[in-house]
């Protein structure tokens, strides 16, 4: 099976644009984590979506947003962009185990630079 | 909430050299632990994970990881480290309501 693929791998915006990521998960995997990981905070949990809807959600103010296609394909998006928005967002596809654990595959990420 | 510490953030051993990285985690019910390995602008990949049954969990590229209940650990070790384990490694705690929680990383180096 091919892996997790996200798409653009790098980005560069100004400050006060928006910007949207894409992943594609693991055929057959319904949900669909994404993950912000910077020096400072290490990695944090942004929102997770199962069969197109956001079943869970991190603490990031309401300019993060995502959404999640009937194909399972997840998009993100960071409108009006700002200096510590930099960092590598990563995209987890899950299958769902014994107990409802999620097992989490993720993808190379996109490292998104905002000057 | 479920919670995971990596008390260490840095750690450098010499090739061929054992290592053991430390988990310590925080979880009321019985935990669902993984470890994943970064390397340098990658993303995460999972090197083993325990949800019961047998403590000691192998996973690939030689690691094995021991689950004590009693000190809420799940120590990550290898026998011989080679130059090419020189990445950050997570410690993770997931749960049935599909919230994983991750460690800080623990950044590997090696010495030749």
């Amino acid at each position: 099976k091919a892996g997790v693929t996200q798409t653009p791998r790098y980005l560069i915006k100004t400050r006060g644009q928006q910007v949207t990521l894409s992943c594609s998960p693991i055929s057959g995997h319904r949900s669909v984590s994404w993950y912000q990981q910077t020096p400072g905070q290490g990695l944090q949990f942004l929102f997770e979506y199962f069969s197109e809807t956001q079943r869970n959600k991190g603490n990031f103010p309401g300019r993060f947003s995502g959404r999640q296609f009937s194909n399972s394909r997840s998009e993100m998006n960071v409108s009006t962009l700002e200096l510590g928005d930099s960092a590598l967002y990563l995209c987890a596809s899950s299958s769902i185990l014994a107990g409802g654990v999620n097992e989490q595959f993720f993808g190379p990420g996109t490292r998104l630079t905002v000057l | 909430a479920q919670s995971v510490t990596q008390p260490d953030i840095h750690i450098t051993v010499s090739e061929g050299a054992s290592l053991e990285l430390r988990c310590n985690y925080s979880y009321g019910a019985t935990p669902y632990l993984f470890w994943y390995v970064q390397s340098p602008g990658q993303g995460l990949q999972l090197l083993l994970k325990y949800f019961s049954g047998d403590t000691l969990v192998q996973g690939i590229k030689g690691f094995e990881a021991e689950f004590k209940r009693s000190q809420s650990s799940f120590n990550l070790r290898k026998p011989s480290v080679h130059w090419s384990d020189a990445a950050e490694y997570f410690c993770a705690v997931g749960s049935n309501n599909n919230d994983m929680r991750f460690g800080a990383g623990t950044r590997l180096t090696v010495k030749p």
